[in-house]
């Protein structure tokens, strides 16, 4: 059964630092990994989205990278923001068409202003 | 582009009585749809998986009989809690996929069903 682990549980930063979040899995048989935010009591907001066959993906000041290999994903935030503050979860996908995603914890990331 | 949408956004019920969640996509026809619970500072669980026109498939430990799945069109799949208990109190969020997305996922507002 695949597992997502998401390190650390929690992150509070000053903002202007670049921060780097941790997300690992023990199954490297993945279709594709995503991250995604989710600010409190709220729905998610898929921020990148990388395939299995890619080594990362960028938007904006957001950079994932994937080693499936060795079941590692990372997401790195550029000259952190206020509203970078959210929880942010790491999910990874088993096969194509019709296959649910495993979700992480998260990390529950702070941005002191 | 590829909104999904939920309704209600919030429901309290009594204990005993069946409360339907209505998730919607509004700009595209859905392959596969797929419902998650997710409790207090937990991850999302996934529960069932549906596609249009035929039955949901539930992942190991969700009571199919509890948690009714009605997928009847490519835009609208409906999840129903019967006899609903207070335990099952949790945040319900639907997402759903289709071919031409690389069958990236695209998430709804979430519902909270609160069960007194």
């Amino acid at each position: 059964k695949q597992e997502v682990t998401q390190i650390p549980a929690a992150l509070s930063v000053p903002e202007g630092e670049n921060l780097v979040l941790n997300c690992s899995f023990t199954d490297s048989a993945i279709y594709n990994l995503q991250w995604f935010r989710q600010d409190p009591g709220k729905g998610l907001t898929s921020l990148l989205l990388i395939q299995s066959s890619q080594r990362e993906q960028t938007s904006g000041r957001l950079n994932a990278s994937l080693d499936k290999s060795s079941g590692r994903s990372t997401l790195y935030i550029a000259a952190s923001q206020p509203g970078d503050s959210a929880t942010y979860l790491c999910a990874v996908r088993a096969g194509g068409g019709a296959d649910g995603l495993t979700f992480g914890k998260g990390t529950h990331l702070i941005i002191q202003p | 582009g590829a909104v999904v949408s939920q309704h209600p956004s919030w429901v309290i019920c009594k204990s005993g009585t069946s409360v339907k969640i209505e998730c919607r996509s509004l700009d595209f026809q859905a392959t596969t749809m797929f419902w998650y619970r997710q409790f207090p500072k937990q991850s999302l669980m996934l529960m069932a998986t549906s596609n249009e026109g035929s039955k949901a498939t539930y992942e190991q430990g969700v009571e199919k009989d509890k948690f009714l799945i009605n997928h009847a069109s490519l835009t609208l799949s409906t999840l129903t809690v019967t006899s609903a208990h207070p335990e099952d109190s949790s945040f319900y969020i639907c997402s759903a996929s289709f071919e031409d997305s690389s069958y990236e996922q695209y998430f709804g507002p979430g519902t909270r069903l609160t069960v007194t």
